[in-house]
């Protein structure tokens, strides 16, 4: 039963490139979060979606950024046009759905690394 | 002010202490009160999790609720070295779910 799957583990991308950032949630989840941590700072929310929805993007940029999760395949979290800005490490957490959604299985997340 | 605040530490303990995580919020809403545990480049791990006000025990951890006060704790009895983390504070209403910063743990040998 493997837990929530992300790769790359580690990401370098120079300023100005695109990054992708997979997920795979639980088996049986069907709720996708992705969060962005920084250092000395605690989890910062940026995007629910369910299959084939996206049902809260409150706290994604909304230039650069997009997540998806289509009905095939993993979740995938976009950004276009990386800055430096960017590097953080960004973690993945799945929930069984509704009534559990607090209940969230992390990923052991993308570290990236904008040059 | 932030919505939910949690001390960064460090906090360094010798082995078998009691340890004594906290944090504060505002948002009166939060009905779900969650502690994860971080190991290093690992993602967060829940490890207590509380509905409402109360005490919640398992194990060497207990986790209270205090709605009043807006204010959660954990207890680390017996602390290990294995318990050297970084715990997150979580809760949540029916919509949000807020992390605190993260207390990062030592527990020394």
């Amino acid at each position: 039963n493997a837990g929530v799957m992300q790769n790359p583990r580690h990401l370098v991308r120079r300023r100005g490139q695109e990054a992708r950032l997979r997920c795979s949630p639980m088996k049986g989840h069907s709720h996708v979060y992705w969060y962005r941590q920084l250092p000395e700072e605690g989890l910062k929310f940026m995007v629910y979606l369910q299959k084939e929805n996206i049902i809260d993007e409150s706290g994604m940029p909304k230039e650069r950024f997009s997540a998806e999760f289509p009905k095939e395949g993993p979740s995938i979290l976009r950004i276009q046009q990386v800055v430096r800005g960017d590097s953080a490490a960004y973690f993945c957490a799945s929930s069984p759905g509704q009534g559990q959604a607090e209940k969230l299985f992390f990923g052991s997340g993308t570290q990236l690394s904008v040059l | 002010q932030k919505e939910v605040e949690q001390d960064p530490g460090p906090l360094s303990v010798p082995e078998g202490a009691i340890v004594s995580l906290n944090c504060t919020y505002s948002n009166s809403a939060f009905q779900y009160f969650m502690w994860y545990r971080q190991y290093s480049r690992k993602g967060p791990e829940l490890l207590m999790y509380t509905y409402s006000s109360g005490n919640k025990e398992d194990g060497r951890f207990t986790a209270q609720v205090d709605k009043s006060s807006k204010y959660i704790s954990l207890f680390i009895r017996d602390s290990q070295p294995s318990d050297s983390a970084t715990y997150l504070c979580a809760m949540k209403d029916n919509n949000d779910m807020r992390f605190g910063a993260g207390t990062r743990l030592t527990v020394k040998p």
